[in-house]
């Protein structure tokens, strides 16, 4: 099956400090990229859909301007989380989408806001 | 986006015992997929389906789409304890829009 990885898997950074996660799609391209966040025995909520090449689209009560997203080539798309708070702790998750639309999902990424 | 009823939250049985998961919407769905996650981890995509009525089997698990494509099932035969995890159905109202998540169905099979 398609294999999607995140970088890093765990990180802890001082409250507003920026902290910048990575998504890659290995084995295939993806035109389509989303950001989920999830929060302690909650389910997957989406943040915002990122395409190649231009702006992402963002959900309703997402800051753009604190989440900022790149989706600079058809397998890699970036999550920055700028001037980082305590409430910004989570466990975010991106998904790339295959030619079939179907969905896979990275490992996630454990953010830790001291 | 389109909301995703799915129950039960929260299920412990014995191992060996059967269990069904749903997954409702007044919405009608391109695409329906299951996922199971392990804590800390990512989802894995367990199956999609795309036909209504269609029915597709995955050794004990047993997933089904309704015909109005606006619900879904998983069932579980003979449950084990390595069955236990979040199970999270999510559906794609067409290609071209993103996956939205039930609020997923915890599992705990005791041995």
């Amino acid at each position: 099956g398609a294999v999607v990885s995140q970088h890093p898997s765990r990180v802890i950074c001082k409250s507003g400090t920026s902290v910048k996660i990575e998504c890659r799609s290995l084995d295939f391209q993806a035109t389509t990229m989303f950001w989920y966040r999830q929060f302690p025995k909650q389910s997957l909520m989406l943040m915002a859909t990122s395409n190649e090449g231009s702006k992402a689209t963002y959900e309703q009560g997402v800051e753009k301007d604190k989440f900022l997203i790149n989706h600079a080539s058809l397998t890699l798309s970036t999550l920055t989380v700028t001037s980082a708070h305590p409430e910004d702790s989570s466990f975010y998750i991106c998904s790339a989408r295959d030619r079939y639309y179907e969905q896979y999902f990275g490992p996630g990424t454990r953010l830790t806001v001291t | 986006t389109q909301l995703l009823e799915q129950s039960p939250q929260f299920l412990s049985i014995q191992e060996g015992e059967n269990l069904t998961v749903y997954c409702n919407s007044s919405s009608v769905f391109s695409s329906l997929q299951w996922y199971r996650q392990e804590p800390g981890e990512g989802p894995v995509l367990l199956v999609t389906v795309v036909t209504g009525g269609e029915v597709k089997k995955l050794k004990r698990l047993t997933f089904q789409f309704g015909d109005a494509r606006k619900d879904s099932s998983l069932h579980i035969t003979a449950a084990q304890p390595g069955d236990t995890g979040l199970y999270l159905c999510a559906g794609a109202v067409s290609g071209n829009t993103p996956l939205v998540f039930g609020k997923g169905t915890r599992l705990s099979v005791i041995a």
